[in-house]
């Protein structure tokens, strides 16, 4: 398998301007997380999927921010309008569930490293 | 609130110098304790998952250890490839992962 894959891998974009970021689980994870990580704040969830539902966004900063998972194999997350503070590299990460609620371990993607000017 | 402290944040050894890395936790019904590697520009590497108290898992040179408090990651003569940011992460009621601000390790030669 690939892993995780996502696109593109470094985004410089303007202030004001729509950002959509791509991530490819690997096949056969039904969870799906959305993490930003900063060096003032470290890694942070965003927002995760179950079977391609949305369970917890309460990690989602404004609403500027959204993300969707319209089916098993894709999901974005999407800025709209993007601002400086927004800077970040923005991980996905995939997992299956184990047994007891309990996860398995998360597949990490390469990231995307995003510059708003 | 749930919460996860690692220590120290950076730690220099030189090659061959053992030691231990600390991961301090407060969560409402632990469901596991994860270790990550990070290199520079990639993501989180899965390491370990530790579910309860008293349990111990192995690799390489790491060794996880895992307390109803706090979690540790000996190194046992680290070279320099093992150097990279550390990092724990707990897993709490709901499912999401907790992290935290990870220890960076350099190992000199």
């Amino acid at each position: 398998d690939a892993g995780v894959i996502q696109s593109p891998r470094h985004e410089v974009t303007e202030m004001g301007q729509e950002v959509t970021l791509r991530c490819k689980p690997i096949s056969g994870h039904d969870y799906l997380f959305w993490y930003r990580q900063t060096m003032m704040r470290g890694l942070e969830l965003l927002i995760y999927f179950n079977n391609n539902v949305p369970i917890d966004d309460s990690g989602m900063p404004e609403d500027r921010f959204s993300a969707k998972m319209p089916n098993a194999s894709f999901s974005t997350l999407k800025i709209q309008p993007s601002e400086p503070r927004d800077s970040a590299v923005y991980f996905c990460a995939s997992s299956l569930l184990a047994s007891g609620q309990s996860l398995n371990e998360q597949f990490f993607g390469p990231g995307t490293r995003l510059t708003v000017l | 609130e749930d919460q996860v402290t690692q220590s120290p944040e950076a730690l220099r050894l030189q090659e061959g110098e053992s030691s231990s890395l600390n991961c301090s936790y407060t969560v409402s019904g632990l469901r596991g304790l994860f270790w990550y590697r990070q290199d520079p520009g990639k993501g989180p590497e899965f390491l370990f998952t530790l579910y309860s108290a008293g349990e111990e898992k192995e690799k390489e040179r790491l060794k996880a250890t895992l307390t109803k408090k706090e979690s540790f990651l000996h190194i046992t003569a680290p070279k320099p490839e093992d150097s990279a940011t550390y990092l724990c992460a707990v897993q709490a009621v709901g499912g999401k992962l907790i992290f935290g601000q990870g220890t960076e390790l350099s190992v000199k030669p």
